[in-house]
């Protein structure tokens, strides 16, 4: 499967405790974001990186979120001190410098106890 | 702050009817308009998409309409189909293309 993926699925946890998710987006594609997704409503911007730099964090993303990108390929999203509003779906998605089309992961469901 | 309004929030039409979803956005910067279809469990996938120096683009029974002066944009699926059933997003885009806001989404029932 040439598509983005990423890691893990599911991920269950208490609260408190930090999760960290990977994201491997298409391998050309330079551009690479990070969504949030509740249930019932639309995928949530969180962040954006070109290449390993990120250019773009939410406002809505608090210090407790942090994500990286160390040689612009795969990235990886880190909720510290996870609180039972964290969970949500997140959606990591990827395009080329080219096109406009952003092509979405399957995402990690998130359920914070 | 920007911000993609969608209405209807659920729609329900018969098979073979027509089915039109409307978005309003708020940031004037915003230059392209994707619309996502998203089945449950799933991610979500492009189904059409204009940029803002087009009026109107259609691929087979699905067109997408764009006033940019009023900021309004609208999905248009002709003869739908029971699998046309799922959740549809809007978005737009900001002209530095990274920031994408989606609508909240509505979820179309399409009954046989």
């Amino acid at each position: 499967d040439t598509g983005v993926s990423q890691d893990p699925r599911h991920k269950i946890t208490k609260r408190g405790q930090n999760v960290t998710f990977r994201c491997d987006p298409i391998s050309e594609h330079n551009r690479l974001y990070w969504y949030r997704q509740t249930l019932g409503q639309g995928p949530e911007f969180l962040t954006y990186f070109q290449n390993e730099a990120q250019l773009e964090k939410s406002r809505l993303l608090s210090d407790r979120f942090s994500a990286e990108r160390p040689k612009g390929s795969f990235s990886t999203l880190e909720i510290q001190r996870t609180e039972q509003g964290d969970s949500a779906m997140y959606l990591c998605a990827s395009m080329s410098g080219a096109g406009d089309e952003q092509f979405f992961g399957p995402g990690t469901r998130l359920t914070v106890l | 702050g920007e911000n993609v309004e969608q209405h209807p929030s659920t729609l329900s039409v018969q098979e073979g009817d027509s089915a039109v979803i409307k978005c309003t956005y708020s940031d004037s910067a915003s230059n392209y308009f994707p619309w996502y279809k998203q089945e449950l469990g799933k991610r979500p996938q492009l189904i059409i998409d204009i940029r803002s120096n087009v009026g109107e683009k259609k691929d087979q029974r699905i067109a997408v309409t764009l006033n940019k002066t009023a900021k309004h944009f609208s999905l248009h699926i002709t003869e739908t189909q029971p699998e046309d059933s799922a959740v549809y997003f809007c978005a737009a885009r900001d002209t530095g293309g990274f920031k994408t806001i989606f609508g909240a989404g509505t979820r179309l029932f399409v009954k046989a």
